[in-house]
């Protein structure tokens, strides 16, 4: 079945550095790809996603881009904010297309 | 209501014993999904529901583990002579229409803890 890999945590980074976190999937087809924020003491919300191959997700400065060829969707961010700190989880449609399958989600933290 | 609300937010149980816990999804949404995540691990899909039927239930990890869903509203996910192994943040999603590329919405969880 689909399956998603995101890299481990936790990530430190100093204000206005350049975030990647990476994450790779499995796939039988062509899933739709997310990227989801739980912030500290919120519930996770979608943050970006793609529908397709070449398609770039983009919000509140993150990018992330549907790479068909290396099975990837790297979340990417020019210059974090200390606001920025939270865990994030790439998710991607599982095979059936009823519902979202996770990755076990990264710790960014972000230090001013 | 205004958000996916979840009750109780905080559980405590024996090993052994039956526990239900409910979410109110956001008005009108359609779709609910009931996630499980452990300690450590990334979000366990459990089961989805599109009004009251639930054409996917294939994440339910044991006969043990029941859901329901009234009124194409409340749910509530049962857990029957719980293990510690059940010890985990049951969380509740709802979305519009449940096609795959919507936009969940999140509860805030509930922590359960079986000792």
């Amino acid at each position: 079945g689909n399956s998603v890999t995101q890299m481990e945590g936790p990530v430190t980074l100093s204000e206005e550095a350049f975030l990647t976190i990476n994450c790779t999937y499995t796939a039988t087809g062509y899933p739709s790809l997310f990227w989801y924020v739980q912030y500290p003491g919120e519930g996770l919300q979608l943050l970006l996603k793609a529908t397709k191959a070449d398609d770039k997700g983009s919000n509140k400065g993150f990018e992330a881009t549907y790479r068909k060829e290396t099975t990837s969707f790297h979340l990417e961010k020019g210059s974090v904010q200390v606001s920025d700190s939270a865990v994030y989880f790439c998710a991607l449609s599982n095979q059936a297309g009823t519902a979202l399958i996770f990755g076990k989600g990264t710790t960014l933290s972000v230090s001013s | 209501g205004a958000g996916v609300s979840q009750s109780p937010s905080n559980k405590v149980t024996e090993k052994g014993k039956d526990v239900e816990l409910r979410c109110d999804p956001i008005s009108g949404h359609t779709a609910l999904y009931w996630y499980r995540q452990r300690l450590g691990q990334g979000l366990e899909f459990l089961i989805y529901f599109q009004g009251n039927s639930a054409p996917d239930k294939s994440g339910l990890p044991s006969d043990r583990f029941s859901a329901e869903r009234t009124g194409e509203s409340v749910s509530t996910l049962t857990i029957q002579r719980t293990q510690q192994e059940d010890s985990a943040v049951y969380l509740c999603a709802s979305s519009g229409t449940g096609t795959v590329n919507e936009k969940l919405f999140f509860g805030s969880g509930t922590q359960l803890s079986v000792l």
